[in-house]
């Protein structure tokens, strides 16, 4: 089975800085990874997803992901954040063919 | 827009009621998933559907029925078997290539 790990359940940055969320995950077989982001009293969005070929993905609203094998992670990053992108973010892994199991998600606030 | 329409958006339940909360689609997406969201705890899977008129419970389906006649619909019914029903409900519908498109969700609350 696999399995996701969110390694910060909040992280607060002033607005204009760059952000990074971290997201590393486990499985035996090969997977599909994606960012989803959510805002409050909201469902889930779509930012971006890796399903194949090249490493950096990029997003909606600026974002981009990295996927690294070795280290099994698939970190989300922002050079320049806007008060707009408060929201919370979930990392998702679905071994191909199966369901998609979400970490627990982290708090991104922006601070003006 | 292709999307996908939860009603309602906040619902209230006596103790010991059912309640129905209805998940629709027009992505003509075959895979529909209900989940269930509380603070600090992500997304827990109640049930999903790969096809019609077939659906396989998830990691919480106590409490919790669903059916899936047509495509477009997938409603789930909160029982009064599931003790601790408040939370917030999300329906989502998943493409061919595994991106799933999520409902704007249904809060629940106990009275």
């Amino acid at each position: 089975a696999q399995s996701v790990t969110q390694l910060d359940s909040q992280v607060p940055v002033f607005e204009e800085a760059p952000v990074e969320l971290r997201c590393n995950y486990s499985s035996s077989v090969s997977v599909y990874l994606f960012w989803y982001v959510q805002y409050p009293n909201q469902g889930l969005q779509l930012l971006l997803k890796y399903l194949s070929g090249s490493t950096l993905v990029k997003g909606i609203n600026g974002f981009e992901a990295e996927f690294n094998k070795s280290q099994t992670s698939f970190h989300l990053r922002k050079p320049s954040v806007h008060i707009s992108d408060t929201a919370e973010y979930f990392c998702a892994v679905s071994p191909r063919r199966q369901k998609v199991t979400f970490g627990i998600g982290t708090k991104l606030q922006v601070i003006p | 827009d292709g999307g996908i329409t939860q009603s309602p958006k906040y619902l209230f339940r006596k103790e010991g009621q059912n309640v129905t909360l209805s998940c629709e689609q027009n992505l003509n997406h075959d895979a529909m998933y209900w989940y269930r969201q509380d603070p600090g705890q992500g997304l827990r899977l109640i049930y999903y559907s790969q096809i019609v008129n077939d659906f396989q419970k998830g990691d919480i389906a106590e409490g919790y029925s669903v059916s899936r006649e047509k495509k477009e619909s997938f409603p789930l019914t909160v029982t009064s078997a599931q003790k601790n029903p408040t939370a917030f409900y999300l329906c989502a519908s998943r493409s061919a290539d595994y991106g799933y498109t999520f409902g704007s969700g249904t809060r629940l609350t106990v009275v």
